[in-house]
């Protein structure tokens, strides 16, 4: 049980265009999703946290306005990177809460602007 | 900020060999800490954990030591297997609600048979 999903796991696209990063809970209802990013041999950094039917809260330094995060059901939340840039290229991450220990993770997405 | 330290690797031992992997952390108020592992291409998964000074996490052969006292949750085995080879990565909460996560870079650990 507990499986997360991320869709897609690798994304290609060209600088200046937006991209839409999903987040899914398979089994379990998630309150509470968060998103990490994590840059090569580096550690993953929280992002944003975000509440299902709520605005997401952003780490100090992220970009709201860069970085939109949905979390439109108890299952799916989303990513979105805007006007995307050759230094948004990156590993992101999500998890979904369940529970105030307990963390599952997606396997991530590989996203890559050119 | 909280942070964590974790020694870098890769760290390459042994089929059978003791292992540690070294984590301190630097937090206010009182953490929960943890260690997770990710197997290549997989999302990284709960190994253990532990949500006040000195518990003690277990799992698979697994332990850590919630030590306040020295701020670490070291990670021991006693005899590693060829399937332990993965990154781990020691982690912590502040919280006591649904928060995110402060991960250390984690340790790429290598076991040869």
């Amino acid at each position: 049980g507990a499986v997360v999903s991320q869709h897609p796991s690798w994304v290609i696209c060209k600088s200046g265009t937006s991209v839409k990063i999903e987040c899914r809970s398979l089994d379990f209802q998630a309150t509470t999703m968060f998103w990490y990013r994590q840059f090569p041999k580096q550690s993953l950094m929280l992002m944003a946290t975000s509440n299902e039917g709520s605005k997401a809260t952003y780490e100090q330094g992220v970009e709201k306005d860069k970085f939109l995060i949905n979390h439109a059901s108890l299952t799916l939340s989303t990513l979105t990177v805007t006007s995307a840039h050759p230094e948004d290229s990156s590993f992101y991450i999500c998890s979904a809460s369940g529970g105030p220990y307990e963390q599952y993770f997606g396997p991530g997405t590989r996203l890559t602007v050119t | 900020g909280d942070s964590v330290t974790q020694m870098e690797g890769p760290v390459t031992l042994s089929e059978e060999a003791f292992l540690t992997i070294n984590c301190t952390y630097t937090a206010t108020g009182y953490p929960s800490l943890f260690w997770y592992v990710q197997y290549p291409g997989e999302g990284l998964q709960l190994l253990l954990k532990a949500t006040k000074a000195d518990d003690k996490g277990s799992n698979k052969g697994f332990e850590a030591t919630y030590r306040k006292e020295t701020t670490s949750f070291h990670l021991e085995k006693g005899s590693v297997q060829v399937s332990d080879s993965a990154v781990y990565f020691c982690a912590l909460k502040a919280g006591g609600g649904a928060d995110g996560l402060t991960f250390g870079k984690g340790t790429h650990l290598i076991i040869q048979p």
